[in-house]
C-alpha cells in the first residue's frame, strides 16, 4: 500500500535555528497536508498543499509540493520554543481517500 | 469558533470495563472520524461515519464500536476495555470525501486519553 516517509525522525535545535523536514513517496498524491501534535493534544493542520509545485507559508512556515507529486517538504524560521511538538505529513490514499500519514519529525528547541 | 470538542480529556476505566468517549462538532461536517494513537505513533483510523453511513476498517477489533446520532454528535464505545487499548482517542471531522470531489483536510479535536487499569 501506499506510505510516506518523513525524515528525520527526529529534531533537536537551537532557538532561532531554521529547521527543514520531508515527506517522500514511491507513490503519487494529489493532496499533501502537515500537522503539528502538541503533547496531549489532538493534530492541528498548519497547510494544505493541492498543486505540485506549490509554495505555501502560513508565518514562519513554509511548505511546498514537489513537482514529482511524491515529496513534499516543510521548513519552519527562526524557531521558538513553542513550535515543540510532533509534525506529521499526510495524504489521500489514491484508493480509498482516507488519509495516510507519515511517522511523524519530533522537534525540540533548547532555549 | 467553529471546532472540534472531545469529552472526557481523560479516562480512566477498569479492565473489562464498559467506558464511552463522545465527540462533538460544531463545523457542520458530513464526514466524521475515529483515530486510535499510541506513544507519539501516527494516528490509526478505527472508522468513520459519512453522514449516517458507518465505515469500518477491516482491522479495528469488534470491541470497538461507534454510534453517531445526529450530524454533531459521534461516540466511541468500547466494550470491554484491554491494557492494550490504552492510547489517545482522537476524533476528526471533514467536510465530505475526496472521492466526492471534495479536499482532504481533516480537523481534529484535543483528544481523550484512556488510561486501563
Amino acid at each position: 500500500g501506499q506510505q510516506l516517509n518523513q525524515s528525520p525522525q527526529s529534531m533537536f535545535i537551537q532557538e532561532g535555528e531554521d529547521v527543514s523536514m520531508n515527506c517522500t513517496s514511491s507513490s503519487i498524491f494529489n493532496t499533501w497536508l502537515w500537522y503539528k501534535q502538541e503533547p496531549g493534544e489532538g493534530p492541528v493542520l498548519l497547510i494544505a498543499l493541492y498543486k505540485a509545485g506549490e509554495l505555501t507559508s502560513n508565518g514562519r512556515l513554509t511548505a511546498q509540493f514537489g513537482i514529482t507529486r511524491k515529496d513534499s517538504f516543510l521548513n519552519i524560521s527562526a524557531s521558538i520554543p513553542s513550535d515543540v511538538g510532533i509534525y506529521f505529513c499526510a495524504g489521500p490514499s489514491s484508493n480509498t481517500g482516507k488519509l495516510i500519514f507519515g511517522q511523524g519529525t519530533t522537534l525540540q528547541v533548547k532555549p | 469558533d467553529a471546532m472540534v470538542i472531545q469529552n472526557p480529556r481523560y479516562q480512566v476505566t477498569q479492565f473489562g470495563k464498559p467506558v464511552t468517549l463522545s465527540c462533538s462538532q460544531t463545523l457542520n461536517h458530513n464526514v466524521m472520524y475515529w483515530y486510535q494513537q499510541k506513544s507519539s505513533q501516527a494516528p490509526k483510523l478505527l472508522f468513520h461515519y459519512y453522514d449516517k453511513d458507518f465505515n469500518n476498517e477491516a482491522d479495528t477489533p469488534d470491541n470497538f464500536q461507534s454510534r453517531r446520532p445526529n450530524t454533531s454528535f459521534c461516540f466511541l464505545d468500547i466494550r470491554s476495555p484491554g491494557l492494550g487499548d490504552a492510547a489517545m482517542y482522537l476524533c476528526a471531522t471533514s467536510r465530505g470525501l475526496p472521492t466526492a470531489g471534495y479536499y482532504n483536510e481533516q480537523f481534529f479535536g484535543p483528544g481523550t486519553r484512556l488510561t486501563v487499569l
